[in-house]
């Protein structure tokens, strides 16, 4: 596609529950990170992967977070038993040497 | 581990004054590059910065890159309330024969009309 998707746009999930977030980067980038905002804050590294090296996790915040890429294309955010400190926006962004293109977030918010 | 400072992490001004944004770093970047994201939206690349010393202008935006690649600063001159976002810078390393980049601390501005 012509820029990086993510869906859903908006998820409300209730305490408790899984919630899977979809990342579509840019055709032909091999680089893939997610990252996390809450409400005014700056980006929090959660994951990055690069090609078919092992991803770079040490930004998640507990065993509860995962993330896979398949294909080396899409890749999905699994939040696991989700607590009300997940709820922020999280962001997709792929990479070439151009620059990283973000995509336009999820915004989760969890009750 | 790379890391990247940006300050000030907060700056509130009139519209109509000059303002400068630094991104600093102990690390050097192949290149360096400007994001400015608005409310409820990805941030959006503004400028890519490869050679030390470099300067880019975009209107009243002058983005410069530090000649040793490890800092950057951002001038904005003359703000207009639409300038108001968090400004990130992001550092491209190389990795294994890749880039992977590393984003900085953001700064928030808020133009006041």
């Amino acid at each position: 596609g012509a820029g990086v998707s993510q869906s859903p746009s908006n998820k409300v999930t209730e305490k408790g529950k899984d919630v899977e977030l979809r990342c579509d980067p840019i055709s032909g980038h091999t680089a893939l990170y997610w990252y996390r905002q809450s409400l005014g804050q700056g980006l929090e590294f959660l994951i990055y992967f690069q090609g078919n090296s092992a991803p770079d996790k040490s930004g998640l915040p507990s065993d509860r977070f995962s993330a896979e890429r398949t294909g080396g294309s899409v890749s999905t955010l699994t939040i696991q038993r989700t607590q009300q400190e997940d709820s922020a926006v999280y962001l997709c962004a792929s990479s070439s040497i151009a620059g990283a293109f973000f995509g336009q977030g999820t915004r989760l918010t969890v009750v | 581990t790379q890391l990247l400072e940006q300050s000030p992490q907060f700056l509130s001004i009139q519209e109509g004054e000059n303002l400068t944004v630094y991104c600093n770093s102990s690390s050097v970047f192949s290149s360096l590059q400007w994001y400015r994201q608005e409310p409820g939206e990805g941030p959006v690349l503004l400028v890519t910065v490869v050679t030390g010393g470099e300067v880019k202008k975009l209107k009243r935006l002058t983005f410069q890159f530090g000649d040793a690649r490890k800092d950057s600063s951002l001038h904005i001159t003359a703000a207009q309330p639409g300038d108001t976002g968090l400004y990130l810078c992001a550092g491209a390393g190389r990795n294994s024969g890749t880039y992977k980049y590393i984003f900085g601390t953001g700064t928030r501005l808020k133009v006041l009309a």
